[in-house]
């Protein structure tokens, strides 16, 4: 089945950091790019991230530029998002998701079920 | 940074036909924001429903359609079914970034 998995969320003080996981399967991942799109607790998404396959082109949303880093590891079929320097804003249900094609658009096409980061003192 | 807007809230009857519009702060939408719809039920990760504008996906069921109306992207559910009461947001291209609606969430009553 093809499927994307998020871990590594969970409770944090303000200030502190967190190394975000999803592991792909069922699907060529280092085919794929990917996007991080988080939803605060009763709201919309937001995009935040964007890598393409091959990790050459690189886009954040102005919300998390300079705290948050994408990465991946196509050999693992993993996709990393390190977020430095946290908000209590920056609490919610974080997905990641894939799909065929070069741009932020091309990749919503599978999701995963999302991790939760809360940011709480 | 361009504002996504969307209906907050719409109701439809069973059976009935609504369209969910989706505009955007610096101007009229066009093809060239490759206009994107998806349906979030409650506890489920989105799912894509229409992707440049009036593409469906394979998933899709017929009776939901994609169009520019007005100078904003629109959705259009003929035949609501009671399945389809869920939250649905668009998404707009500008450049390289991409920014969801806030959403609408649509009740079949």
């Amino acid at each position: 089945d093809v499927q994307l998995v998020e871990s590594g969320g969970g409770l944090i003080q303000p200030g502190g950091s967190l190394r975000l996981s999803c592991e792909a399967s069922g699907f060529t991942f280092e085919s794929y790019t990917m996007n991080w799109v988080r939803q605060a607790p009763g709201k919309g998404l937001e995009w935040i991230s964007y890598i393409s396959s091959g990790s050459y082109n690189i886009y954040y949303a102005d919300s998390v530029r300079g705290r948050f880093t994408i990465s991946r590891d196509n050999a693992k079929k993993s996709l990393y998002l390190q977020m430095d320097r946290l908000r209590v804003e920056d609490t919610a249900l974080y997905y990641c998701a894939s799909g065929l094609g070069l741009s932020i658009r091309d990749a919503f096409d599978i999701w995963g079920q999302g991790t939760m980061v809360t940011v709480s003192s | 940074q361009a504002v996504v807007t969307q209906e907050p809230s719409l109701t439809v009857s069973p059976g009935g036909t609504v369209t969910l519009t989706c505009g955007s702060s610096t101007g009229d939408v066009t093809g060239r924001h490759f206009p994107y719809w998806f349906q979030q039920k409650p506890g489920q990760a989105p799912r894509i429903l229409i992707f440049d504008t009036s593409d469906k996906h394979e998933s899709t069921p017929a009776r939901f359609s994609g169009s520019l109306i007005g100078g904003k992207a629109a959705l259009t559910l003929s035949g609501a079914q009671p399945e389809d009461e869920a939250a649905y947001y668009c998404l707009l291209s500008f450049g390289g970034t991409v920014n969801f609606g806030g959403g609408t969430k649509l009740t079949v009553l």
